[in-house]
């Protein structure tokens, strides 16, 4: 079946210093979404990408979907405290009626 | 709006009980699904329903099952609680395949 692998797959950063992570894909994805999930919570959908090369921003947060569709960033600028969660990458095919999630980011965020 | 409202919260179960873990949207979404997330680890799908009356297995469909009688209803039943089902569960609807999801915030069980 189709798989994510999302990179890397914890940060510990100092609170101010921006973040980058991505997924890549051995098969082709027309939509990409990023979630974020709070300790104890469920994932909450942070951005979502429909067309290849899109790049979108909402607040601090910046996602881009990877022209060759197979692959997602993700960036967080100017990281915050509560910036702290795991954030999942998920891509949907033609095929199929599910989502493919990634493995999850892990950040930590020293203030 | 509610969204999507998972019942209980947490639960101790031993082994070889059952229980069913609730799932209930209210935003006439067609599409419904049980994931699982053990410790440290991502999101593993149980078990979707496409419709009221239509449910598929998932990835890891072993040990649980589901009906879906209504839309908004979509419940997880575990029949013989093993150990290795210790896990948050996470229930989560969309309108359509492709949108994104909404996740209810799970249900963390115990099986001792």
């Amino acid at each position: 079946g189709q798989q994510l692998n999302q990179s890397p797959q914890s940060m510990f950063i100092q609170e101010g210093e921006d973040v980058s992570m991505n997924c890549t894909s051995s098969s082709i994805f027309n939509t990409w979404l990023w979630y974020k999930q709070d300790p104890g919570e469920g994932p909450v959908l942070l951005i979502a990408l429909y067309k290849a090369g899109e790049l979108t921003s909402n607040g601090r947060l910046t996602a881009q979907f990877g022209i060759t569709r197979k692959d997602s960033f993700l960036n967080i600028s100017a990281s915050i405290p509560s910036d702290v969660g795991i954030y999942f990458c998920a891509g949907h095919a033609n095929a199929g009626n599910m989502l493919t999630f990634g493995g999850g980011t892990r950040l930590m965020v020293k203030p | 709006n509610a969204g999507v409202t998972q019942t209980p919260k947490f639960r101790i179960l031993k082994i070889g009980q059952s229980m069913t873990l609730q799932c209930a949207q209210d935003m006439n979404h067609n599409y419904m699904y049980w994931y699982r997330q053990d410790p440290g680890m991502g999101l593993k799908l149980i078990y979707y329903s496409v419709g009221a009356g239509i449910t598929d297995k998932g990835e890891v469909p072993n040990g649980y099952n589901v009906s879906r009688s209504t839309t908004e209803d979509f419940p997880l039943r575990l029949e013989l609680a093993a150990p290795s089902q210790t896990s948050v569960y996470f229930c989560a609807s969309s309108y359509a395949r492709g949108l994104g999801y909404t996740f209810g915030s799970g249900t963390r069980l115990t099986v001792v």
